[in-house]
């Protein structure tokens, strides 16, 4: 079945530091992939998608290319802020086959220090 | 739109006590979806459903949980009898058919069994 790998966690990081978070999938097909981040006590929210092979998404400063060779989907900030810190979320999903339910990874804490 | 709203926010109950948990999805979406969310297992499917109907149940726990959605504004999901491992923090999300699409999330009901 479908899977997705995140690197454990917490990630700390200094304020301006890069940011690399790391994400592989198992799927058959062709599904989409996406991030999302949850803040401390709030629900999850997109972060940004990508939906065919080599196409990248952005947002906010983040960014992470669907690399089709190598099932993966890494997540990178050039400079993260005290405000990023929160999960992370890798996800897949399929419509054909997959059910149209997304595939979420076990998620990565990060956080940032002044 | 309101986005995805979940009741309570907040719900403390004694074991044993029946619990329902509530959830409006967001108009025109046709996909509903229940999430647990705890430290020890993270974020697990529980249940979703398509135009109303239960497509996937298998991530319920047991026959203590149960889910409905009798229409397409409205899904509930209940425990009976409750139990202390059922803490948690629930979440609801919807989103429209399509493999590309964002999936909104509630804020999430923090259950509480002592």
């Amino acid at each position: 079945g479908d899977s997705v790998t995140q690197m454990e966690g917490p990630v700390t990081l200094s304020e301006e530091a890069f940011l690399t978070i790391n994400c592989t999938y198992t799927a058959t097909g062709y599904p989409s992939l996406f991030w999302y981040v949850q803040y401390p006590g709030e629900g999850l929210q997109l972060l940004l998608k990508a939906t065919k092979a080599d196409d990248k998404g952005s947002n906010k400063g983040f960014e992470a290319t669907y690399r089709k060779e190598t099932t993966s989907f890494h997540l990178e900030k050039g400079s993260v802020q005290v405000s990023d810190s929160a999960v992370y979320f890798c996800a897949l999903r399929r419509l054909t086959g997959g059910g149209n339910k997304l595939t979420f990874g076990t998620g990565t804490q990060l956080k940032v220090e002044l | 739109d309101a986005g995805v709203i979940q009741s309570p926010r907040h719900e403390v109950t004694e074991m044993g006590q029946e619990v329902t948990l509530r959830c409006k999805p967001i108009s025109g979406h046709d996909y509903l979806f229940w999430y647990r969310q705890t430290m020890m297992r993270g974020l697990e499917l529980l249940i979703y459903f398509n135009n109303n109907v239960p497509i996937d149940d298998s991530g319920m726990p047991e026959d203590r949980f149960s889910a409905k959605m009798p229409n397409a504004s409205f899904s509930t999901l209940k425990i009976q009898p409750s139990e202390p491992r059922d803490s948690a923090v629930y979440f609801c999300a919807s989103n429209p058919t399509g493999q590309n699409t964002e999936a909104f999330f509630g804020q999430g009901t923090r259950l509480t069994v002592v």
